[in-house]
């Protein structure tokens, strides 16, 4: 399968902004997701970014793609408490499978 | 919410017993696919199914069943239950396929059966 991977914590202040990294490994890689997982839920998606796309921007939330160095990032401005969650990056190769991270903790300190 | 739901939301299983777990997909959508996570670890794809047939599938033994009914709904079935089966399993749905419209497909998910094996 295909390698995706993730830092496994990050810790900000209430107001800073977040930067969740991810890197993945397959160069045929057609759509790229970021997921938000709170305690004992689902995932639910937060946004995503085609392959030939550079950034993506969506109210605080903006998505960085560098598809030469295959990395993606999330950024999360003005960081609230309830933004503390799992966050899972995941990639859909061309034959339409999902590969998921192993996930970022994020924690926000009040 | 996503209008993914399954069923049940826990479960309690001994080792050797099958289980049977629910998915009904969102309005409109015909693929379903099934992932395990496991505690602390991203989720990890099982099998999807596109139209009542399986579309894919990852690294999980024979025991590891599924289907999908003319309403779109699924099942997943794992017999012979082991401890390493303890997980929360996710379906998730979405519209694309075998031939997708790719600035549609994106996968949404249920809350996820909690299954324990003891």
């Amino acid at each position: 399968g295909e390698d995706v991977e993730q830092s496994l914590f990050l810790s900000v202040r209430e107001g800073d902004s977040s930067v969740i990294n991810c890197t993945y490994t397959d160069s045929s890689s057609t759509y790229l997701y970021w997921y938000k997982q709170e305690p004992g839920a689902g995932l639910q998606l937060l946004t995503y970014i085609f392959s030939n796309m550079d950034m993506k921007q969506d109210q605080r939330l903006t998505v960085l793609l560098n598809k030469k160095d295959k990395h993606l990032s999330l950024r999360i401005a003005d960081t609230q408490t309830g933004d503390s969650a799992i966050y899972f990056c995941a990639e859909k190769d061309i034959g339409n499978q999902f590969y998921f991270g192993t996930g970022t903790s994020l924690t926000v300190i009040p | 919410e996503t209008g993914v739901t399954q069923s049940p939301t826990h479960l309690i299983k001994t080792r050797g017993q099958q289980v049977t777990l629910r998915c009904s997909s969102q309005s409109g959508h015909n693929t379903v696919s099934w992932y395990q996570q496991a505690l602390g670890q991203g989720p990890q794809f099982i099998f999807q199914y596109y139209r009542e047939e399986e579309n894919g599938r990852g690294n999980f033994p024979p025991r590891f069943s599924g289907l999908q009914f003319p309403n779109y709904s699924s099942e997943l079935n794992v017999n012979a239950l082991e401890l390493d089966d303890s997980a929360l399993y996710l379906c998730a749905s979405s519209l694309g396929g075998s031939y997708i419209t790719l600035s549609t497909d994106t996968q949404y998910f249920g809350p996820g059966t909690r299954l324990t094996v003891l």
